[in-house]
């Protein structure tokens, strides 16, 4: 049973160009979460998203974050116009529906804006 | 709305010695507890969770963490560490209502185990 697949591992992006983060659950869960890591910080909260809904997105910036988990696929994470804060690391964790007080982490995807 | 609070932002002990890596939190509402534990390039792995009943919680690699109600604490404690778990180490709590995988962690603490 594999993880949480997240890829890339790692992104460097120019400053103005877009960043792509995917994030493949484990199998059976449909709960995804994204967390960002800045440097020397714990992770904060981003966005909260179940099969082709968003739950909550509270944590999100609000402007040039988006986030989406279709019915097919693995849930993205699009940075619009990156800059050079966005350099961080990208976590994704996943749960079941029926138990969801343990969440499974992936391996993050660690951007870096240049 | 939760936080909190890692006291120690480093904790550097020698191998065999016990430890303690502490952890406050604040919120108007009740709460599940979390530790996880992170090595370095990786993601997140759960040591141990703090649901309900008893206090004292027991998890991985020889980890325990007690709940104190009265002082909003969850210390995590070992009583011989190898070096082995020199890693970050993170608090988190979350909600009971809504999901509980809505994390809100502290800053970390990072244990350097040395001979």
């Amino acid at each position: 049973n594999a993880g949480v697949m997240q890829n890339p591992r790692h992104l460097v992006r120019r400053r103005g160009q877009e960043a792509r983060l995917r994030c493949s659950p484990m199998k059976g869960h449909s709960h995804v979460y994204w967390y960002r890591q800045l440097p020397e910080e714990g992770l904060k909260f981003m966005v909260y998203l179940q099969k082709e809904n968003i739950i909550d997105e509270s944590g999100m910036p609000k402007e040039r974050f988006s986030a989406e988990f279709p019915k097919e696929g693995p849930s993205i994470l699009r940075i619009q116009q990156v800059v050079r804060g966005d350099s961080a690391a990208y976590f994704c964790a996943s749960s079941r529906p029926t138990e969801n007080t343990e969440a499974f982490f992936g391996q993050g995807t660690r951007l870096t804006v240049v | 709305a939760q936080s909190v609070t890692q006291l120690d932002s480093q904790v550097p002990v020698f191998e065999e010695a016990p430890v303690e890596l502490r952890c406050n939190y604040s919120s108007s509402v009740s709460v599940y507890l979390f530790w996880y534990v992170q090595y370095p390039n990786q993601g997140l792995q759960l040591l141990l969770k703090y649901l309900s009943g008893s206090t004292l919680v027991k998890g991985i690699n020889g980890f325990e963490a007690e709940f104190n109600k009265s002082q909003t604490s969850f210390h995590l404690r070992k009583p011989s560490v190898h070096i082995s778990d020199t890693a970050e180490y993170f608090c988190a709590v979350s909600p009971l209502t809504g999901t509980a995988s809505k994390l809100t962690f502290g800053t970390g603490t990072r244990l350097q185990v040395t001979l």
